[in-house]
């Protein structure tokens, strides 16, 4: 099993453009989340997904949009990047909304310029 | 949401027991409390967790007392691939169902 993996590593972006983050789960687990983590931080939770065909926003949320494509994928949209968006972004899993174990992706590491 | 503070760094020599502290004033009845550990350039990876007094697994240990505000991780006779960052999020078992991190401790484990 791969777990959770995320696509790309690194990215790049200029003010302004768009970009959509992939994120894919092979553990048949029913809910997922993005978060997000800046240098000397801890993460936080931009949306997340309880279960296939719905998602709610976490602690910062503003700027991105996210699709829960099928059970397996979750993707994360930037719809105009800004220079605070540069951050490494983690994609998670996790049986069900009541499971406190979460297991994570690889990360996302984004440079907006 | 419950708040975390735990030390920014901590040093130990390998061999030794190493204790993490974190402090958890504001947890609440439904609130569960867990331990991940981040390595460099990887996502957090779950260790341990807990409700209330001790539990043991075959890398740790977490201990928390009665009133729940605080919890230590224990990691027994840690190696230099022990150097990671710890957090200890919340679970919040009501309503949000959402994982709080803090910023972590840092622990550096010297040969």
């Amino acid at each position: 099993n791969a777990g959770v993996t995320q696509t790309p590593k690194f990215q790049v972006l200029k003010t302004g453009q768009s970009m959509t983050l992939q994120c894919a789960q092979d553990m048949n687990h029913n809910s997922m989340y993005w978060y997000r983590q800046d240098p000397g931080m801890g993460l936080r939770l931009i949306y997340y997904s309880a279960s296939e065909g719905t998602t709610d926003k976490g602690e910062v949320p503003n700027g991105y949009n996210v699709s829960r494509l099928n059970k397996r994928e979750f993707s994360l949209r930037l719809e105009s990047a800004a220079p605070s968006q540069t951050s490494v972004y983690f994609c998670a899993s996790s049986k069900d909304r009541g499971a406190y174990e979460q297991y994570f992706g690889p990360g996302t590491r984004l440079t907006v310029t | 949401l419950a708040k975390t503070t735990q030390p920014i760094s901590m040093d130990s020599y390998e061999g030794q027991e190493v204790n993490i502290t974190c402090s958890h004033n504001n947890i609440a009845t439904n609130d569960y409390i867990t331990w991940y550990q981040q390595f460099p350039s990887q996502g957090p990876r779950f260790i341990i967790q807990g409700y209330k007094t001790k539990v043991t697994n075959e890398v740790a240990s977490l201990f928390i007392p009665a009133d729940r505000k605080s919890s230590t991780l224990s990691l027994p006779r840690v190696s230099l691939s022990d150097t990671a960052v710890y957090y200890c999020p919340i679970y919040s078992g009501a309503g949000s169902y959402q994982l709080t991190f803090g910023k972590g401790t840092k622990l550096s484990v010297i040969p």
